[in-house]
């Protein structure tokens, strides 16, 4: 099983911080890296999907970087409101085929007003 | 609407006792894929599908069966669950193109409880 490492675990922000979130992953047989953002009682929804070294991807008030050959990408929150307090989880795509996705354990946000 | 359907969305049954739970998307979508959530674990893939008739183990595959018969449909078997099958699961889909999946749509989950 590879090995998809998130942190922190929790974090817990102001309102209007700005924050961020490392997922680690392995650096080879990389396919892609996916960004899922999963509010309590939801299902987990799509931010981003990485393929490129050096991608970066935005969305509103929040974007990502990707690094494959380190095995790292960053997400990034600016100004953080309580709406975005959720889990956020990335997923390798790779290893043995492009198909199998590897989730790490996610970081809880919480954004006090 | 676009979505991904999981029926049932809460089941209570006893060990050894066989029960399927479906899951169907209305996308056209060639990849589809089922998880296990449980505390401290995260998602942990089950099975995948790249496309109809075309199926393979994730990192949990034991003691779950999977067919992918017609392209909107990817039913998860339990051929007799156990007690450590009792977890959130969810089923998810996404167009398949480049040589990877894209974006994931998932289904509202299934709770089981098996007793």
């Amino acid at each position: 099983i590879l090995n998809v490492e998130q942190s922190p675990q929790s974090l817990h922000v102001q309102e209007g911080d700005s924050t961020n979130f490392t997922c680690s992953f392995p650096s080879s047989n990389f396919y892609a890296l996916h960004w899922y953002r999963w509010e309590t009682a939801k299902s987990p929804e799509a931010l981003f999907v990485m393929t490129l070294n050096g991608d970066e991807k935005k969305k509103g008030r929040i974007s990502a970087t990707l690094n494959t050959k380190e095995g790292y990408s960053y997400l990034y929150i600016k100004g953080s409101q309580p709406e975005d307090s959720a889990t956020y989880l990335c997923a390798f795509a790779g290893g043995t085929s492009y198909g199998k996705l590897t989730f790490g354990q996610g970081t809880i946000l919480t954004v006090h007003p | 609407e676009a979505q991904v359907t999981q029926n049932p969305r809460y089941l209570i049954t006893v060990t050894g006792k066989k029960l399927t739970v479906t899951c169907s998307q209305n996308m056209n979508h060639e990849y589809m894929s089922w998880y296990r959530q449980d505390p401290g674990l995260g998602l942990r893939q089950i099975y995948y599908s790249m496309n109809v008739e075309v199926t393979d183990k994730g990192d949990v595959p034991e003691g779950y069966k999977v067919s992918r018969k017609e392209k909107r449909n990817f039913p998860l078997i339990l051929e007799s669950p156990s007690p450590n099958q009792t977890s959130l699961y969810f089923c998810a889909s996404s167009l398949e193109g480049g040589g990877r999946p894209y974006e994931q749509y998932f289904g509202p989950g299934t709770r089981l409880t098996v007793t």
